[in-house]
């Protein structure tokens, strides 16, 4: 079974710019969440789609938005970027068959903002 | 707020010896513990998982030791072998929906 795979891999960006990204789970997931990595926030979790509907939020402003297609492909957005947005983007799928299912990370797309 | 605190940030250990990483928690609310392991340029892995109903779990090499009256839980990483040099991340989870809210992570260098 192929792995959770994210395009771009690698993205630059001026600042005031949008940028998307796009995940594509494991075939018959249908949970994806999202996850900012940074060298001084760490592992933070943006937010989780779920049959199309945003299940979990995480704390970030408005300019990140997400959502979830019927055949449980998410993309995340964001706009107005910011040089602070520079980022590892991860996406993590999972069956959400029951409380304790492995979530399966994908490589993330390397987002940087100049 | 930092839900989950780990550490320490940054361990060396011998080819052979034992790694332990610490992490502790503040919401009672999380019922779900992973261990996830990442190596520069992939995405974290799990490598191990336990709830708190049980105090210890092992697979292979690699221990969770669990302590629920104190909010604590702890990742052995035993006989630690080269190939184990990566970032180590704890996380917690509750019963609902799949956010992981993860520790600052461990780098671990194992030398040979």
């Amino acid at each position: 079974k192929a792995g959770v795979t994210q395009t771009p891999r690698y993205l630059i960006k001026t600042r005031g710019q949008q940028v998307t990204l796009s995940c594509s789970p494991i075939s018959g997931h249908r949970s994806v969440s999202w996850y900012q990595q940074t060298p001084g926030q760490g592992l933070q979790f943006l937010f989780e789609y779920f049959s199309e509907t945003q299940r979990n939020k995480g704390n970030f402003p408005g300019r990140f938005s997400g959502r979830q297609f019927s055949n449980s492909r998410s993309e995340m957005n964001v706009s107005t970027l910011e040089l602070g947005d520079s980022a590892l983007y991860l996406c993590a799928s999972s069956l959400d068959a029951g409380h304790t299912d492995t979530q399966y990370f994908g490589p993330g797309t390397r987002l940087t903002v100049l | 707020q930092q839900q989950v605190k780990q550490s320490p940030q940054s361990l060396i250990v011998q080819k052979g010896g034992i790694s332990i990483i610490n992490c502790a928690y503040e919401n009672t609310a999380f019922d779900y513990f992973p261990w996830y392991q990442q190596f520069p340029g992939k995405g974290p892995a799990l490598l191990i998982a336990i709830r708190p109903d049980v105090s210890e779990k092992k697979e292979g090499r690699f221990t969770i030791s669990f302590n629920k009256s104190a909010k604590q839980f702890s990742l052995h990483i035993m006989d630690s072998q080269p190939g184990d040099s990566a970032t180590y991340f704890c996380a917690a989870k509750k019963a609902a929906g799949n956010k992981l809210t993860f520790g600052g992570g461990t780098r671990v260098l194992v030398k040979p």
